[in-house]
C-alpha cells in the first residue's frame, strides 16, 4: 500500500538558518509530490509539486525540494528560514491515473527569534 | 475572491444532532474531496466526487453522506452526529489531467459536545 512519513513530528530552527524536512514515500512508480503548508487556523497551500523531468523543483516563499527516486524521497529546503515560516508542513503523494492523494503525519516547524 | 469557499467555518452542536458543511470551488475544477484532519493534524481522505459522480469513498460510517449536486459543489451531510466526529473538515478540488494539485478551502472545525 502507498504511504508517505514524515520522520520529524516537530522541528525548531532558528530565524536565518537553514531547513530540511523529510520526506519519504511507498509507492509502486513515481507518483506526483506535493508539499504543502498549512499556518494555523487556515487551509492547506500548495509549496511545490513534482510530476516529471528536472528533480529539483522550486516552489513559493523560497522554498525548493529534491526528488530522489533511488531514496524514495522528496525533502523540502530552504536556506534561510523566517518567523513566518513557522507553520505545519504535509508531504504528499499523488496516484498517477487515479483521485487518490496521500499525506504524511505533518511536521510542525517552530522558528526561534 | 475565494477558490474554494467552505460554510461554516465554525459548527458546535450536540451528541445526536445532525449538520451539513457546503463547499463551492469557482475554479472550474472537475473533482472535488472532503478531508477530515483530526487533533494530531492527520489527514484522511473520506470521499471524492468527479463530475458529480463519487470515485472514492473510504471506510467512513455511513452516517457521512456526501452529495455533489454539479460540479462546483460538494456537501457533506452528517447524522447522528457523535464526540469522535468532532475535528476539522477541509473540502479540496482538483484538476485531473492537468496540474493535478490540491486547492483546499479553509476548514470547517466541528466541535461536537
Amino acid at each position: 500500500a502507498q504511504s508517505v512519513t514524515q520522520p520529524d513530528i516537530h522541528i525548531t530552527v532558528s530565524e536565518g538558518a537553514s531547513l530540511e524536512l523529510r520526506c519519504n514515500y511507498s509507492y509502486g512508480a513515481t507518483p506526483y509530490l506535493f508539499w504543502y503548508v498549512q499556518s494555523p487556523g487556515q487551509g492547506l497551500q500548495l509549496l511545490l509539486k513534482y510530476f516529471s523531468g528536472d528533480t529539483l523543483v522550486q516552489g513559493i516563499k523560497g522554498f525548493e525540494a529534491e526528488f530522489k527516486r533511488s531514496q524514495s524521497s522528496f525533502n523540502l529546503r530552504k536556506p534561510s528560514v523566517h518567523w513566518s515560516d513557522a507553520a505545519e508542513y504535509f508531504c504528499a503523494v499523488g496516484e498517477r491515473g487515479t483521485y487518490k492523494y496521500i499525506f504524511g503525519t505533518g511536521t510542525r516547524l517552530k522558528v526561534l527569534a | 475572491d475565494t477558490a474554494v469557499s467552505q460554510t461554516p467555518k465554525y459548527l458546535v452542536t450536540q451528541m445526536g444532532n445532525d449538520k451539513s458543511i457546503k463547499c463551492e470551488q469557482n475554479l472550474g475544477h472537475d473533482t472535488m474531496y472532503w478531508y477530515k484532519q483530526d487533533s494530531k493534524k492527520f489527514l484522511k481522505i473520506m470521499f471524492s466526487y468527479n463530475n458529480k459522480e463519487l470515485i472514492i469513498n473510504e471506510t467512513v460510517p455511513n452516517r457521512f453522506s456526501p452529495k455533489s449536486p454539479d460540479k462546483a459543489h460538494l456537501n457533506l451531510h452528517i447524522n447522528s452526529l457523535e464526540l469522535g466526529d468532532s475535528a476539522v473538515y477541509f473540502c479540496a478540488s482538483s484538476l485531473q489531467g492537468r496540474t493535478g494539485e490540491l486547492f483546499f478551502g479553509e476548514g470547517s472545525r466541528l466541535t461536537v459536545l
